[in-house]
């Protein structure tokens, strides 16, 4: 059965650094999203992405976010400069966006932990 | 504004004991409900899912949930619980076609005692 991946697993940074965190959606999937797991809280929206642009992005997701379709099959999240408070799982998730029937499945996750 | 309640943060169980989990939403329009269970160490996977039909679903590993829409609830339920179900479970809608956000509950943290 086809999954969502997502690399690194883990992620050490510097605050201040940059990061950029890479997934790969299910293939026949239009529907791309980021979510973040806090630890010990619960599952947060970040943003999603359809044909090239972003549909819809929550409050967590300011300026320092960004996400892009750099070919046919990866999706990324870059965070430009990291703060501490960016330490969490970050999930990708993909959907074919069909009417009615909308799944998303999500990738194993990586874990950023920002010094 | 659209929200997820799960009841309970916590519950430990025995083996062989019945489970069951509250969530309620709040969500205008029609709604799309999830359960999604996270092993220790795991990622999220999917429990079950209802969309439109029978409101009774049923998902893997014997667990089963039921949409009543006049209480905007989705309780999980398993007659049963093992051992190997220890884990988060969460709770999720969204609202039908894609590029909707999915919002999550806070989840309930299963213990199952041998």
């Amino acid at each position: 059965e086809p999954e969502v991946t997502q690399t690194p697993s883990h992620q050490v940074t510097q605050m201040g650094q940059e990061v950029i965190l890479r997934c790969v959606p299910i293939s026949n999937h239009l529907y791309f999203y980021w979510y973040r797991q806090i630890l010990g809280q619960k599952v947060e929206f970040l943003v999603s992405f359809y044909n090239n642009e972003i549909s819809e992005k929550s409050e967590i997701f300011d300026d320092q976010f960004s996400v892009e379709r750099p070919d046919g099959s990866n999706f990324t999240l870059k965070i430009r400069s990291t703060k501490l408070e960016d330490s969490a799982m970050y999930f990708c998730a993909s959907s074919k966006g069909q009417k009615d029937e909308e799944t998303q499945y999500f990738g194993p996750g990586t874990r950023l932990l920002v010094l | 504004a659209q929200s997820v309640s799960q009841h309970n943060h916590h519950v430990i169980l025995s083996e062989a004991a019945s489970l069951e989990l509250g969530c309620n939403y709040s969500y205008g329009g029609t709604v799309n409900l999830f359960w999604y269970v996270q092993y220790p160490g795991q990622h999220l996977q999917l429990l079950l899912k209802y969309f439109s039909g029978d409101p009774l679903v049923k998902g893997i590993k014997g667990f089963e949930a039921e949409f009543i829409k006049s209480k905007f609830s989705f309780n999980l339920r398993k007659p049963s619980v093992q051992w190997s179900d220890t884990a988060e479970y969460f709770c999720a809608v969204n609202a039908g076609t894609g590029g909707f956000k999915t919002i999550f509950g806070a989840g309930t943290r299963l213990f199952v005692k041998a």
